[in-house]
């Protein structure tokens, strides 16, 4: 079946460093969302791309969708210990419904004040 | 009014238990889910309900029942489940279930041990 692969599974950082996680689609996405899980909390949602090749910024946080349409990243400029979480990718494919969302395996960021 | 809200959010049951999780939206959303997150993994799809109907049961075991009472409520009552079933249960809605639809809104979960 279709998976979205997300990496890394983990990731220590020092306060101040950069963070990116990658996700990877076997085939082509009609879209690709992002959710953030704090410690102990729920999925939170980020943002959602449609288009091939966007960009979207969230201050800190720099989303992009691949030109393929099956690779997407979030970067996290100068991360706070805020940013402390699970990140989840989550991708559709053309055709499915909302609930055939397909959930990478996250990346789980540290940050180290 | 922008949550979901879930109850109860702690429950402990026996394997020869029934109970039943509970979960209410009042955004208007015409979709809800039931997912299941298991510790460090993804949420995972369990049933969607789109304009109160069933839509997609993931081949979820019959000692799960969903109910959908009407368009702000979703229900999933248990029965007879096995230690394996504990895990953090995820109620989500959306605007609708179909095409390029907007994000999830998800509860806060209800954790649930089976002994």
């Amino acid at each position: 079946g279709q998976q979205v692969m997300q990496i890394p599974q983990y990731q220590h950082v020092q306060e101040g460093e950069d963070f990116t996680t990658y996700c990877n689609s076997s085939t082509t996405l009609s879209n690709i969302q992002w959710y953030k899980q704090r410690p102990g909390g729920h999925p939170v949602f980020l943002i959602q791309l449609v288009k091939s090749g966007e960009v979207k910024k969230q201050k800190r946080l720099t989303f992009q969708f691949g030109e393929a349409k099956k690779n997407s990243s979030l970067h996290i400029t100068a991360t706070q210990t805020t940013d402390v979480g699970t990140y989840f990718c989550a991708g559709r494919n053309y055709g499915g419904s909302q609930g055939n969302l397909i959930f990478g395996k996250g990346t789980k960021l540290s940050v180290k004040p | 009014d922008t949550e979901v809200t879930q109850t109860p959010k702690h429950l402990v049951m026996g394997m020869t238990n029934k109970k039943s999780l509970k979960c209410e939206q009042h955004m208007g959303h015409r979709a809800m889910y039931w997912y299941k997150q298991k510790a460090k993994k993804p949420p995972e799809l369990m049933f969607v309900y789109s304009y109160e109907k069933l839509s997609i049961n993931e081949s979820v075991p019959s000692r799960f029942s969903p109910e959908c009472p009407n368009s702000s409520l979703l229900n999933l009552h248990l029965h007879a489940l096995q230690p394996e079933d504990s895990a953090l249960y995820l109620c989500a809605s959306s605007w609708t279930s179909g095409g390029a639809t907007g994000e999830l809104f998800f509860g806060e979960g209800s954790r649930l041990t089976v002994l």
